[in-house]
């Protein structure tokens, strides 16, 4: 089974800096897609940024970029010019390309702090 | 356009008591899920639904029971909550073909206490 991990619990980055939280997956397949979600205070569950395994090219969002290594299965999320109100938990997603599997494998989240 | 709308946001229960969390999209999304999240972790999918009338386990089924009579309506029931269950539960939708999957539109939660 798919695994997703993410080794920093806590992060914290000063107002207008740059962070980047880490993830690293493990799978045997060959297509799949990677996800950041965002989870403010609210509890809603907010996508950043999304990749698909067979682009080489990294995803860009806005300040939200990533790092997709598929050879090292690292899926890193790069955020510039952070904002106060980026201050959330982050999750690092897996989900299959194939129809019929719908298990989406979370990591168990990087809590960043913004100091102003 | 609400998105994905679940009721209630808390509720506490008591041990062996059975209650029924409700979830509705607006967005005619075909696929719908529930996941739980358990403190300081991520989310797991408890069952999903690829559409109406078709349901399938997912990584921690047991305990709960769902069902897809509409498009629109996934509620997830409890039966005989005991305190594992004691966790917040999220429900999404998405819309996916035969190729893509797109990306899951997230409910604001319930937080369920089993006391």
């Amino acid at each position: 089974a798919q695994t997703v991990t993410q080794s920093q619990p806590e992060m914290s980055v000063q107002e207008a800096e740059t962070v980047t939280l880490s993830c690293t997956y493990d799978t045997s397949e060959s297509d799949y897609y990677l996800f950041w979600y965002k989870q403010p205070p609210s509890r809603q569950m907010i996508l950043v940024i999304r990749q698909e395994a067979y682009k080489q090219q990294n995803a860009t969002e806005n300040r939200f970029s990533v790092n997709f290594q598929k050879a090292a299965k690292s899926f890193s999320l790069k955020i510039s010019d952070s904002q106060l109100g980026d201050a959330a938990m982050y999750f690092c997603a897996y989900r299959s390309s194939k129809y019929n599997n719908n298990d989406m494998r979370f990591g168990a989240g990087t809590r960043l702090t913004v100091k102003p | 356009n609400a998105g994905v709308t679940q009721t209630p946001k808390f509720r506490i229960l008591k041990i062996g008591q059975s209650m029924t969390l409700q979830c509705t999209q607006d967005m005619n999304h075909n696929y719908m899920y529930w996941y739980r999240q358990d403190p300081g972790m991520g989310l797991k999918l408890i069952y999903y639904s690829v559409g109406a009338g078709i349901t399938d386990k997912g990584e921690v089924p047991n305990g709960y029971n769902v069902s897809r009579s509409t498009t629109e309506d996934f509620p997830l029931r409890l039966e005989l909550a005991a305190p594992s269950q004691t966790s917040v539960y999220f429900c999404a939708s998405s819309y996916a073909t035969g190729i893509v999957a797109y990306e899951q539109y997230f409910g604001p939660g319930t937080r369920l206490t089993v006391t």
